[in-house]
């Protein structure tokens, strides 16, 4: 594809499922990056990985969020037993070098009820 | 870490007037500094960086000023059109691979 892609587009879950989040970067970039996006606010950074490596995992409010990227292109981050402070948009991005353009996909919008 | 502050959080403008953002950031190290532009359920996309090496970067009607002794910068859209209306985030690193945004300022362009 041309761009990222992400799925699902957008997602209601109830208080205390599990939610699992999907990002398709652009085909050889190397870096990938998880960003979530409170209404009206800025992307605040979740976590990095350099191909399969999970560099930096530091922006993960709390255990209850895990991402991976097992082979180094698609990447799925999980949010477990989810409560109403994790509705958000949540914005995948990737770029071909850590200190190059990022490029982002159109998010998923997750709402916890 | 980084903190970047950005003002106005709205901006609204007639047609054709030009429009400014401005953005201020709290760690000297910081050397590269994007802008984002997002349009309604759209995803946001680069318009316009700059690095700490030049203190003014231009492209068409879009300008951008670095001041690293203030460590603050500015976007300016000049002859603004209806659809320059979206959110402008700013962005500040170090030049490792972690961005810090600003909240954003929604731009209203009124025609």
């Amino acid at each position: 594809g041309a761009g990222v892609s992400q799925s699902p587009r957008y997602k209601v879950a109830k208080r205390g499922q599990d939610v699992a989040l999907r990002c398709d970067p652009i085909s050889g970039h190397v870096s990938l990056f998880w960003y979530q996006q409170a209404l009206g606010q800025g992307p605040e950074f979740l976590t990095y990985f350099q191909n399969e490596a999970q560099l930096d995992k530091s922006g993960l409010p709390s255990d209850r969020f895990f991402a991976e990227r097992p082979e180094g292109s698609v990447s799925t981050l999980k949010i477990q037993r989810t409560q109403q402070e994790d509705s958000a948009v949540y914005l995948c991005a990737s770029s071909l070098v850590h200190t190059g353009e990022l490029f982002f996909g159109e998010g998923s919008r997750l709402t916890v009820l | 870490g980084e903190n970047v502050e950005q003002h106005p959080s709205t901006l609204s403008v007639q047609e054709g007037d030009s429009a400014v953002i401005k953005c201020t950031y709290s760690d000297s190290a910081s050397n590269y500094f994007p802008w984002y532009k997002q349009e309604l359920g759209k995803r946001p996309q680069l318009i316009i960086d700059i690095r700490s090496n030049v203190g003014e970067k231009k492209d068409q009607r879009i300008a951008v000023t670095l001041n690293k002794t203030a460590k603050h910068f500015s976007l300016h859209i000049t002859e603004t059109q209806p659809e320059d209306s979206a959110v402008y985030f700013c962005a500040a690193s170090s030049g490792d691979y972690k961005l810090s945004f600003g909240a954003g300022t929604t731009v209203t362009v009124r025609a």
